[in-house]
């Protein structure tokens, strides 16, 4: 069974420029999150969607971060412009969405930026 | 809202020793309990689950955890460390309930001596 597919591995980009990562969920996972972690930190929330509709953005910095996930399959999160303390991993994860369902992770986007 | 203390940031033990992480939970509803490990440059793996069942779940690679309602716990055990047990862990907390958001620990990593 395939997992949680991210792209790209590993990002470098300058402060002020924008940045896209992509994530492919599991197939038939209707929710799909994605997740910062900063280094030392546990993965706080951004953004979690059912099918193509946000259920909880309440974490995601609207002024320069941005997602979708258009026919409620494959998500697009964007930074711009990018700031230095945005550097950091970006998980994405999916799941069934029903309460107590684990939450599969795919192997996350480092961003460093500079 | 949900949450959870994981004290300390850093364990370390003998290869062959108990291993103990420590994990409370703050929720106003029965909550869902995880335990996810992360190896370097990896995503993030379930170990186990508590949704409410046996109170004593067990989980992959021999490890295993106790829900206590009365101490709001739920600590990760393992009777004998391993050398690949080498990682970083991180307890979490889902609300039951329509929105099965993860809300995670900063984690704790564990290093095995041999």
């Amino acid at each position: 069974e395939a997992g949680v597919a991210q792209s790209p591995r590993y990002k470098i980009i300058e402060k002020r420029q924008s940045v896209a990562f992509w994530c492919n969920p599991i197939s038939g996972h209707a929710t799909l999150y994605w997740y910062q972690q900063i280094l030392g930190q546990g993965p706080k929330l951004l953004i979690q969607f059912q099918n193509n509709g946000v259920v909880d953005d309440s974490q995601l910095p609207k002024d320069r971060f941005s997602a979708e996930r258009l026919k409620g399959v494959d998500s697009t999160l964007k930074i711009q412009p990018a700031k230095l303390e945005d550097s950091a991993v970006y998980l994405c994860a999916s799941s069934f969405g029903q309460a107590g369902t684990e939450a599969f992770f795919g192997q996350g986007t480092r961003l460093t930026v500079v | 809202a949900q949450s959870v203390t994981q004290l300390g940031s850093h364990v370390s033990v003998s290869e062959g020793a108990l291993v103990l992480l420590r994990c409370n939970y703050s929720s106003s509803v029965p909550p869902y309990l995880f335990w996810y490990v992360q190896y370097p440059n990896q995503g993030l793996q379930l170990l186990l689950k508590y949704t409410s069942a046996a109170t004593l779940v067990k989980g992959i690679n021999g490890f295993e955890a106790e829900f206590k309602k009365s101490e709001t716990s739920f600590h990760l055990t393992k009777p004998s460390a391993h050398m690949s047990d080498a990682a970083e862990y991180f307890c979490a907390v889902s609300e039951s309930g329509a929105n099965s958001k993860l809300t995670f620990g900063k984690g704790i990593t564990l290093s095995v001596r041999p």
